[in-house]
């Protein structure tokens, strides 16, 4: 049974900062892996989707690395901002299913 | 673009009720899933449907139903709530499964007392 992971739970930073979410899995039978955001009492909003045979995909501060071999996964936020905040999600997308980790919340303070 | 629309947006029901949560999609993805999301469990997968006339089961199906009779709508079925269905509700669309990313509706607070 595939089973998704994230580290850490939860992480505060000071604005500016560089910063790295993980995500691992165990099942590396996958078809690709997407990293989501979700603010307080919304839905999920899709940042980044790889495919099993790529290795990163970037879109502006954001830089998504895979290595399904190893099953895991870095979402790295260059140059961390306030707006950051909020709830990143990892999902892999395994035989027609999508299987969630529970989320590394983020807060970037001022 | 709507996206995928959920209504609706809250609901509040007695246990032992029975409702329906809507989910439209016009983005014409043949790809539907709901997902329920609670605390500390991440989202799960309720029951998802590959195409028109298609549904299969998901992670935790019991006490729901869902149909797929049109490509657009994809609606779930509480047959009598339960306290324990006390949750978030996301659906989600995608054009298919294996390539392309999934879009997820806002979301449906479901409290059941």
């Amino acid at each position: 049974k595939q089973e998704v992971t994230q580290i850490p739970a939860a992480l505060s930073v000071p604005e500016g900062e560089n910063l790295v979410l993980n995500c691992s899995f165990t099942d590396s039978a996958i078809y690709n892996l997407q990293w989501f955001r979700q603010d307080p009492g919304k839905g999920l909003t899709s940042l980044l989707l790889i495919q099993s045979s790529q290795r990163e995909q970037t879109s502006g501060r954001l830089n998504a690395s895979l290595d399904k071999s190893s099953g895991r996964s870095t979402l790295y936020i260059a140059a961390s901002q306030p707006g950051d905040s909020a709830t990143y999600l990892c999902a892999v997308n395994s035989a027609d299913k999508l299987i969630f980790g529970t989320g590394t919340r983020l807060q970037v303070f001022p | 673009n709507a996206g995928v629309t959920q209504t609706p947006k809250f609901q509040v029901l007695k246990t032992g009720q029975s409702m329906t949560l809507q989910c439209a999609q016009d983005m014409n993805h043949e790809y539907m899933s709901w997902y329920r999301q609670d605390p500390g469990m991440g989202l799960r997968l309720i029951h998802y449907s590959v195409g028109a006339g298609i549904t299969d089961q998901g992670e935790v199906p019991n006490g729901y139903n869902v149909s797929r009779s049109t490509t657009e709508d994809f609606p779930l079925r509480l047959l009598s709530a339960a306290p324990s269905q006390t949750s978030v509700y996301f659906c989600a669309s995608s054009y298919g499964t294996l390539y392309t990313e999934a879009f997820f509706g806002q979301g449906t607070r479901l409290t059941v007392v």
